[in-house]
Order: C-alpha cells, then structure tokens, then sequence
C-alpha cells in the first residue's frame, strides 16, 4: 500500500520557472525524503528532512514539512531541462521501518 | 566510492520459469532493502535485511518470493514459477544503518522483469 501522495500528477513548467510539488501522507512519520527518478530506473536520493524539521535547503531544492497537516512541500527554483523526472517523496515510521512512497509527480521542464 | 549495483539490468523469462535477480550493496552499509515498482506507480516494499537476517518480509506478495543475504553483503531476490504480473522493475536499495536512526537510503539502477 502507499501512503503517500504527491500533487500534482503531472507538471509541465518553462526553464526558469520554479516548480512546486506537494506531498501528503496518512500516518505519523519519523523521516520524510524526496527522490528523483529518470525514465523509471534507479531513484537518486534528493533531501531527507526529520519530523522535529519544518525546513530544509539543499542547492536549489528547498523541502518544508507540516506535521499538523501531515504534508510536506518540494520546491525546485529556476527549473533547467535536466529537472525533467518523476518526483517520489517516501516517508518511514518510528522502529524499524521501511520507505513508503507517493505514485509520484511527473515533471517536464521545457526548454 | 562505488554505489548499488544490481543485475541483469534487463530479464525476459516465461510463465512458470524461477529467476533470480543480484544486488550488490555500498560497501559497509549494514541494511539492505528490496522493492518493486510497476508502471506509473511508486516503488514498494518487499522485505528488509539488516545484517544477514530478514527484519521485515512483510511485503513479499506471496511464498513464490524468496529473499535471502548470507553473508550480510550481497542479496539474491527469488522467484519461483513466474507470472506476467511480476513484471515490473526491482529495485534495491541500502543504507548505512536502520530503524529509528534510519539514515539515506541508496537506490541501484533496478532490474527490468518482463515475464511473458
């Protein structure tokens, strides 16, 4: 089963523009992490953010988490062309647990 | 330093035929994680090593899943008598130490299981 759920499905953006992705889940969380995933292959690991966070930055990704509203936010400033991939974000529990993942965003940056 | 690697890249089989797929773990990273991801969906989880030793096999569809870690490094994921809704990609993941220290997990570049 998946928990979480990222929206929009899809997004198509102008180089330049920034992109945001959303991300909501239904259980309490110890980590949330955002993953990139090109033409459905290997997932690149983004930004892992704590559930004590409710902000992080890394380069031009900025992550915030909500964990009232249970959702957390990925945000991609000035999009290039290579941006272009499917977003993930994956959430794991107290314990020993492992990820559990959105169906996704779909990017496309257009040049 | 070398990351996940996983192979075949690609595998074709027949209904009813047993295949096994390889993951190669970071070197040192004690918990190793199997998931699968059909098309458009997001990965699932199958079943967790930490060491040798299954600490989840929850998400194992069914007993034709098999998994196992000898010696704490390498992993084979087995399945026995094929089907066509195994297709999907099978992706393997591992991380320097889990549970509530749970740190980044790093994915290889997946297995593609075509079961005709």
């Amino acid at each position: 089963s998946q928990q979480g759920e990222e929206d929009p499905q899809a997004l198509s953006i102008q180089e330049g523009e920034n992109a945001t992705m959303n991300c909501s889940y239904k259980t309490s969380i110890n980590n949330l992490q955002w993953y990139r995933q090109n033409s459905g292959r290997g997932l690149v690991h983004l930004i892992l953010i704590r559930s004590n966070e409710r902000e992080k930055h890394s380069g031009r990704l900025r992550v915030t988490l909500d964990t009232s509203k249970k959702s957390s936010s990925l945000l991609i400033t000035a999009s290039r062309a290579a941006d272009t991939a499917s977003y993930f974000c994956a959430t794991d529990a107290w314990g020993n647990t492992p990820l559990v993942f959105g169906k996704g965003t779909r990017l496309s940056v257009i040049a | 330093g070398a990351g996940v690697s996983q192979t075949p890249s690609n595998k074709v089989t027949e209904k009813g035929k047993y295949v096994e797929l390889r993951c190669d773990p970071i070197s040192g990273h004690t918990a190793l994680y199997w998931y699968r991801q059909s098309l458009g969906q997001g990965p699932e989880f199958l079943i967790y090593f930490q060491g040798t030793g299954a600490a989840d096999d929850s998400g194992l569809p069914n007993d034709r899943f098999f998994a196992v870690r000898p010696e704490g490094s390498v992993s084979t994921l087995k399945i026995q008598r094929t089907e066509r809704g195994d297709s999907a990609v099978y992706l393997c993941a591992s991380s320097l130490k889990s549970g509530r220290d749970q740190e980044t997990q790093y994915f290889g570049p997946g297995t593609r299981l075509l079961v005709l």
